[in-house]
């Protein structure tokens, strides 16, 4: 089996702030997945990317910056931190979009 | 765009209930349907999935499709506390950039 690893676990940022978030997969995925979930709540979808150096804005990528460097990593890069923006980020992987969704454990974003 | 909604948002029953699960979607194109569950604390985890009309069952979970109604579903049978848990529906259909669509989640409490 595979695994996502998401970088750091926890992030502490100051109001402003440019943050960047990295997520790397094992699976030897073509597609990867950022979203944003509030506490309690469902996925809301950042940015994905369906191939290395491809990029495609989700519902949520106003102030969010994304990279895909090579098939296996996907960072996501918060452009200037607000404190209404704390939450979990989510990264994911899938061989195709109509495949299973493996998921990494998350970073927590706090915005000081 | 495809619409996903979840129904009920919240949902608390005892222990040994048949829990259901609702989902409707917007696109009669659609191909892919799938449940997940996360666990608090925890990344989402897929469930189950299904391609085309009818039921499926795995253990105590059946997921049931009507495309001509637009609705998927989650049964649970014999409910037990480690159910509880917050559970997304998604959807998949080509014409949406080659994604999930999400609902906002079912959050279920199965109390002892």
């Amino acid at each position: 089996g595979g695994i996502i690893t998401q970088t750091p676990k926890f992030l502490i940022g100051q109001e402003g702030q440019k943050l960047t978030l990295k997520c790397q997969q094992n699976f030897n995925h073509d597609t990867m997945y950022w979203y944003r979930q509030d506490s309690g709540k469902g996925l809301r979808l950042i940015y994905y990317s369906i191939t290395e150096n491809d990029l495609q804005k989700g519902d949520l990528s106003e102030g969010y910056d994304a990279s895909r460097e090579k098939k296996s990593s996907f960072s996501l890069t918060v452009t200037s931190a607000q404190k209404n923006e704390m939450a979990v980020f989510l990264c994911a992987s899938s061989f195709n979009a109509n495949t299973e969704v493996f998921f990494g454990k998350g970073t927590r974003l706090t915005v000081v | 765009q495809q619409k996903v909604q979840q129904s009920p948002e919240s949902l608390i029953v005892p222990e040994g209930a048949m829990t259901s699960l609702n989902c409707t979607f917007s696109d009669s194109a659609s191909q892919y349907f799938a449940w997940y569950r996360q666990h608090s604390g925890k990344a989402p985890k897929a469930l189950m999935s299904i391609f085309s009309n009818g039921e499926k069952e795995e253990g105590r979970f059946t997921i049931h499709l009507n495309k001509a109604s637009l609705h998927f579903s989650l049964h649970i049978r014999d409910s037990q506390p480690s159910d509880s848990a917050l559970y997304l529906c998604a959807a998949f259909n080509v014409g949406d950039n080659s994604k999930l669509i999400w609902g906002l989640g079912t959050s279920l409490v199965v109390n002892p």
